[in-house]
């Protein structure tokens, strides 16, 4: 059971914005920072965001990430048909039993 | 380029011990910005972190399977490995085996994955 909470599904119309929200705590999220990471159908994930707002190389500015206290957001604009996939935040919870954590993840359907 | 690829058996009967060895070509394990870690998807759920390990052996487990969990390091080799003792059904899953980043004495981001491998506990 993942101590970050997204909300299951998202979905837009091509072109559209979608965001997606990641709920911790002071132990993770709060005095952390965060990744996001897609994982599109039958392959590995893949590093989307990190250090809250930051993009790898080759990741376009249509993705967006943010963070205000113990949430983050990942936002997508312009959305496309390849952005059909699995999202999921992470993070180091820094509790007595420290840990890397995931999200539950959030499938985003494009309509 | 790194590349990380898993190996290891694609069945394992219950209660047995599940071992996976993860090979890294294109860098080196024993690298001081780095952690290398184990993540494992079960079909059609999300991810989980099982742990992750420094290559001078410091290890960090996810605590709900830390009594069940071994990883260790073999720096002549670059390569690290993964044991899950006492498996049942529900350690099926694709297990994926993968870069941390290194910041504030602990794992961060992973940047590089492995392909993946699943792993079937059945008898």
């Amino acid at each position: 059971q993942s101590v970050l909470t997204q909300p299951p599904s998202v979905s837009a119309a091509p072109g559209q914005k979608v965001t997606i929200s990641c709920s911790g705590s002071s132990s993770n999220i709060g005095n952390n920072y965060v990744s996001w990471y897609q994982q599109l159908p039958g392959t590995a994930p893949k590093l989307l965001i990190y250090e809250n707002n930051k993009r790898p190389s080759g990741i376009p500015d249509r993705f967006s990430g943010s963070k205000s206290g113990t949430s983050a957001t990942l936002g997508i604009t312009g959305l496309q048909t390849g952005d059909e996939a699995d999202y999921y935040c992470g993070t180091w919870d820094s509790s007595l039993s420290a840990c890397y954590v995931f999200g539950t993840g959030t499938k985003v359907t494009v309509l | 380029q790194l590349q990380l690829q898993e190996s290891g058996p694609g069945l394992v009967k219950p209660s047995e011990t599940l071992s996976l060895t993860c090979t890294v070509s294109g860098g080196s394990i024993s690298s001081s910005s780095y952690y290398w870690g184990w993540i494992r998807q079960p079909p059609g759920k999300g991810l989980e972190w099982i742990g992750s390990i420094y290559y001078s052996g410091s290890t960090y487990y996810n605590p709900s399977l830390k009594s069940r969990v071994t990883i260790s390091v073999d720096t002549s080799k670059n390569q690290f490995s993964l044991k899950l003792s006492s498996v049942t059904a529900a350690d099926t899953a694709v297990y994926y085996c993968a870069r941390h980043i290194l910041r504030w004495l602990h794992p961060t981001r992973i940047d590089y994955w492995g392909q993946g491998t699943l792993v079937t506990v059945s008898s």
